[in-house]
């Protein structure tokens, strides 16, 4: 049973530039989530994204954005990158909203550096 | 804002002892709480979870406890083993889908 999957597992990027990371959700999972985890702190919600849709939205720029494919996979956008976009970039999958069942499996991440 | 806080931000344990994590949260529409594990380099690692009409559930080696009426989850785990070195996160979920976590508690096991 494949877990969650993320690629790249390090980027370095300067500034002003824009980078997509990549996520495949544990099989049989059709939502996707996204979580930015500045060092030494817990990760933060960004956004969520089931049937190829942005359902929920924390309190991130529109710098960042994403997209569902048919086949669950998901990327994050993030444009004109800050210095402080340097962080690890958690992706995280789940059944569908309304299942009952709300456990959200994490992928290892992806460490953006910003320069 | 509301947000889920651990009361410890470290814990040094002895090998063999039990380990007990706190976390106090502050949204009472809360229903849903999860522990993860992090060890250094990777993603957070599902440990165990409750509801909120539950007060206790165990697991392998660990048992989560929820006090509603002081809005206080805590994570015990048993015979502490050197692999049980990470940081912990407790997490929410406000029937929302998407997790609120505390800053997390660094565990560290002594031989």
């Amino acid at each position: 049973d494949a877990g969650v999957t993320q690629s790249p597992t390090h980027l370095i990027k300067t500034r002003g530039q824009q980078v997509t990371l990549r996520c495949s959700p544990k099989s049989g999972h059709d939502t996707v989530s996204w979580y930015q985890q500045a060092l030494g702190q817990g990760p933060q919600f960004i956004f969520q994204y089931y049937e190829e849709e942005e359902r929920q939205r924390g309190n991130f720029p529109d710098r960042f954005s994403g997209h569902q494919f048919p086949n669950y996979s998901s990327e994050l956008n993030v444009n004109a990158l800050l210095l402080g976009d340097s962080a690890l970039y958690l992706c995280a999958s789940s059944l569908a909203p309304g299942t009952g069942v709300e456990t959200q499996y994490f992928g290892p991440g992806t460490r953006l550096l910003v320069l | 804002g509301e947000s889920v806080g651990l009361h410890l931000p470290t814990l040094s344990v002895q090998e063999g002892d039990n380990s007990i994590i706190n976390c106090a949260y502050s949204n009472s529409a809360s229903d849903y709480f999860i522990w993860y594990k992090q060890e250094s380099g990777k993603g957070p690692q599902f440990i165990i979870d409750i509801r909120s009409n539950m007060d206790k559930r165990q697991g392998q080696r660990v048992t989560v406890l929820l006090n509603k009426t002081v809005k206080h989850l805590s994570l015990q785990i048993a015979a502490t083993q050197p692999g049980d070195s990470a940081v912990y996160f407790c997490a929410e979920n406000k029937n929302d889908y998407k997790l609120s976590f505390g800053a997390g508690t660094t565990v560290t096991v002594r031989a």
